[in-house]
């Protein structure tokens, strides 16, 4: 199975700041790694695909990056509506998806 | 545009079998591209692949759960459906049904969701 790992679990940050999430796999999946938001109460949602591909409608702020085992996901400047749990899932092998990684504002 | 609608019992006794529908709206669930999956969500945690079914019938599980789960499709109702048997508190979640955009089989990412069903395992 392969594992992934995100980081930090939580995180606080203020309007306007740029905020990074990590997520490493536990083996090379190429560029086979997908970002989701999730809201509170809410399905996720897709957010981009292939490491870096933003999905149709989702706002330019958003952008990911890396191959391999190493992948970040960047949001340029946060806004309010941009709270929300955020994971990873890789399909290198059947899906799996990170931990979770708990946006807040401070 | 495509819309998927979870259907099922919200409480389910330990040892039972869970049973869940998801009706697919604005799309064929015949479609050639994609497969349709299921994911779960226990209260306050991650996410966890079930499985995913073609529309012909072949289906891919989560070697976790595949001893209980059967995903079965209907193509003449436009809907997929998921069995899990001999359930535990364990598997108290809240159930998604999505698309699944599969790049090579069983692989790829989900888009759209359904809004999920939460089912609890109690007696």
């Amino acid at each position: 199975d392969i594992q992934m790992t995100q980081s930090p679990s939580s995180l606080s940050a203020s309007v306007g700041d740029r905020v990074t999430i990590t997520c490493q796999a536990s083996q090379d999946i190429s560029n086979y790694l997908n970002w989701y938001q999730q809201k509170p109460g809410k399905a996720p949602k897709l957010l981009i695909y292939d490491a870096s591909n933003l999905e149709t409608g989702v706002p330019s702020r958003f952008s990911g990056s890396g191959s391999g085992t190493d992948f970040t996901f960047t949001i340029s400047s946060l806004q309010p509506e941009d709270i929300a749990t955020y994971y990873c899932q890789q399909y290198d092998n059947l899906p799996s998806f990170g931990q979770g990684t708990k946006l807040e504002i401070k | 545009q495509l819309q998927l609608q979870e259907s099922g019992p919200g409480l389910v006794k330990p040892s039972e079998t869970l049973s869940l529908t998801c009706t697919v709206s604005g799309g064929s669930i015949s479609s050639s591209s994609y497969y349709w999956g299921w994911i779960r969500q226990p209260p306050g945690k991650g996410l966890e692949w079930i499985g995913s079914i073609y529309y012909s019938g072949s289906t891919y599980y989560n070697p976790s759960l595949k001893s209980r789960v059967t995903i079965s499709v209907d193509t003449s109702k436009n809907q997929f459906s998921l069995k899990l048997s001999s359930v535990t508190a364990a598997d108290t979640a809240v159930y998604y049904c999505a698309r699944h955009i599969v790049v090579v089989t069983a692989r790829g990412w989900f888009d759209p969701w359904g809004q999920g069903t939460l089912v609890t395992v109690s007696s």
